[in-house]
């Protein structure tokens, strides 16, 4: 059973683009949670999606960031106009749903704006 | 806001227990103690959770005082592939976020 899988996992971008971040749940897991990890700092919660619903949203920034999870294919974390302080690792995990006690985490992207 | 209290570091000899507490004294009662680890910037990965009693699994055991205000993780054997930065969280279940602190960097030393 494959784990999740994040793709890319380096990105480099240059102020002003957008970046697309895919995450591919476990086989069976329809519920996805993004994290952001900022140079020696440690994890924080983004967003909690399930097929096509935003279940919690309150670590999002409120612009440039949006998330999505489709009945089909993977979720994908959009930034657009990137900026240097978007630089960090986006992880993502899943879980099978309710009543839930792992969260299965993907390797992460690595987001470098230049 | 944080929720536990770990200490930054330890340090533990290859073949030893390691002893990791954290401290989650505003825990309530429906919430439970999860431990994860994030090796060296890979993705974090789940090592244990427990409610009130003791639990063990193939990675490790977690013993949880009787008031519930704080926990230890033991690794029985640690390995210099156990060094990683070890997270303590207090969540309730039933698909909740994770929080994490700043969790306590492990090093085992041959």
């Amino acid at each position: 059973n494959a784990g999740v899988m994040q793709n890319p996992r380096h990105l480099v971008r240059r102020r002003g683009q957008e970046a697309r971040l895919r995450c591919s749940p476990m086989k069976g897991h329809s519920h996805v949670y993004w994290y952001r990890q900022l140079p020696e700092e440690g994890l924080k919660f983004m967003v909690y999606l399930q097929k096509e619903n935003i279940i919690d949203e309150s670590g999002m920034p409120k612009e440039r960031f949006s998330a999505e999870f489709p009945k089909e294919g993977p979720s994908i974390l959009r930034i657009q106009q990137v900026v240097r302080g978007d630089s960090a690792a986006y992880f993502c995990a899943s879980s099978p749903g309710t009543r839930s006690y792992e969260q299965y985490f993907g390797p992460g992207t690595r987001l470098t704006v230049t | 806001d944080a929720k536990t209290t770990q200490p930054t570091s330890m340090d533990c000899a290859e073949g030893r227990a390691a002893n990791l507490p954290c401290n989650h004294s505003t825990i309530s009662g429906n919430e439970y103690v999860y431990w994860y680890r994030q090796i060296h910037s890979q993705g974090p990965q789940y090592i244990i959770h427990g409610l009130k009693n003791n639990e063990t699994n193939e990675m490790a055991s977690l013993i949880i005082t009787e008031d519930r205000k704080s926990s230890t993780l033991i690794l029985p054997h640690a390995t210099l592939r156990d060094t990683a930065v070890y997270y303590c969280i207090v969540e309730e279940t039933s698909g909740s976020r994770l929080t994490f602190g700043e969790g306590t960097q492990l090093t085992v030393n041959p």
